[in-house]
């Protein structure tokens, strides 16, 4: 596929239990970003890879969220023990460019999955 | 804390009207400034992207104006169309060497009535 892609698209969960979403990124590009988007807010940062390294996760709200890329491609985004505070939209984008590229800004342009629904009951 | 302020939250324009959409941002480290389009059920979508040492950028219909001083920067759609209904996002990050980790507005919903 020509864009990034996210399964599901959509999920229900009960409180506790855990879940696990996976992003397939533009095929190449090197970096890697998860965003969560509460309803009606604009998205927020949380964690970063280059390639299979998790370089920033400072925006991982607990740590019952975790990130994973292991060989640079395919990412999953688990949360265990999930909240009802966890219902959001997670969005994945992926970019050409990594940390130290110094590329024209348009190579860092960041392209966004259609993200996953996660509702909390 | 809120990095990246946007405002209205929403906005009616008729057809043909123009939309304006104002951002400020507090971070002099951000040297990049994207705005986004999301329609219900997709993720974001780039429109167009300002650097700091532009004043205005243009694209078909759609102008960012850039006050670095003021810190500000808005969005003017010319010639609204019912098309042009989704949500808008302002957008920071710093770019050049960074990894590009941005920081959004609250998103502005646009309405145009035909």
């Amino acid at each position: 596929g020509a864009g990034v892609s996210q399964s599901p698209r959509y999920k229900v969960a009960k409180r506790g239990q855990d879940v696990a979403l996976r992003c397939d990124p533009i095929s190449g590009h090197v970096s890697l970003f998860w965003y969560q988007q509460a309803l009606g807010q604009g998205p927020e940062f949380l964690t970063y890879f280059q390639n299979e390294a998790q370089l920033d996760k400072s925006g991982l709200p607990s740590d019952r969220f975790f990130a994973e890329r292991p060989e640079g491609s395919v990412s999953t985004l688990k949360i265990q023990r999930t909240q009802q505070e966890d219902s959001a939209v997670y969005l994945c984008a992926s970019s050409f460019s990594g940390r130290g590229h110094p590329l024209p800004y348009h190579y860092n342009e960041q392209f966004f999955g259609p993200g996953t629904r996660l509702t909390v009951l | 804390q809120q990095q990246v302020k946007q405002s209205p939250q929403s906005l009616i324009v008729q057809k043909g009207g123009i939309s304006i959409i104002n951002c400020a941002y507090e971070n002099t480290a951000f040297d990049y400034f994207p705005w986004y389009q999301q329609f219900p059920g997709k993720g974001p979508a780039l429109l167009i992207a300002i650097r700091p040492d532009v004043s205005e950028k243009k694209e078909g219909r759609f102008t960012i104006s850039f006050n670095k001083s003021a810190k500000q920067f808005s969005l003017h759609i010319m010639d609204s169309q019912p098309g042009d209904s989704a949500t808008y996002f302002c957008a920071a990050y710093p770019g050049g060497t960074s990894y590009g980790k941005l920081t959004f507005g609250q998103g502005t919903i646009l309405t145009v009535h035909p």
